[in-house]
């Protein structure tokens, strides 16, 4: 299994471009989420998925959509680029939702937004 | 919601000696407490949890306490190796879709 893998690595885009990060899962995870990461802070949920054609906001959700039209993929699109978007974002999947389900984070994704 | 403080930031040891990283959580309703490792250019990684119920768990070198009466859980690595160098999150959780992490611990273990 290549577990939970993320395209592109790196990324830099003008202020106001869009691009969809790429996620995908080959474990058959039900429960899909994204992260983003910023310096001197943990990491803060953006979006979540239970399931395929079901999503839903995390803490941050702004600037960000999401959909999951199949159990593996769950891309993460920027409509219109801020630099308050620049950061690390990490796509994660566990087998089902569940506060007990280990979380399987992919490499990340860095965003520079200019 | 949920608030969570990591201490220290940073944390440089010898090889072979021990490290304890701190967390406290403000939601009392929370009731898992899971322990990332981050390697360099990698995704965080499970290395321990802890659940509302228990106040301690080991696994090899490396335990976790809780005192859910304080708000409050460590991480603690003892024979610490140069290998262990790396960003260390706790995280506190209270629902299925809920989970906040702490700041960060970059451990360096010198050899």
């Amino acid at each position: 299994n290549a577990g939970v893998t993320q395209t592109p690595k790196f990324q830099v885009l003008k202020t106001g471009q869009s691009m969809t990060l790429q996620c995908a899962q080959d474990m058959n995870h039900e429960y899909m989420s994204w992260y983003r990461q910023d310096p001197g802070m943990g990491l803060r949920l953006i979006h979540y998925s239970v399931g395929a054609g079901i999503t839903d906001q995390g803490e941050v959700p702004n600037g960000y959509n999401v959909s999951r039209s199949t159990t593996e993929d769950f891309p993460l699109r920027l409509l219109s680029a801020a630099p308050s978007q620049t950061s690390v974002y990490f796509c994660a999947s566990s087998y089902r939702a569940g506060i007990y389900n280990e979380q399987f984070f992919g490499p990340g994704t860095r965003l520079t937004v200019l | 919601g949920e608030n969570v403080e990591q201490h220290p930031s940073t944390l440089s040891v010898q090889e072979g000696d021990s490290a304890v990283i701190k967390c406290t959580y403000s939601d009392s309703a929370s009731n898992y407490f899971p322990w990332y490792k981050q390697e360099l250019g990698k995704g965080p990684q499970l290395i321990i949890d802890i659940r509302s119920n228990v106040g301690e768990k080991k696994d090899q070198r490396i335990a976790v306490t809780l005192n859910k009466t304080a708000k409050h859980f460590s991480l603690h690595i003892t024979e610490t190796q140069p290998e262990d160098s790396a960003v260390y999150f706790c995280a506190a959780r209270r629902g299925n879709n809920d989970m906040r992490f702490g700041a960060g611990t970059r451990l360096t273990v010198k050899p």
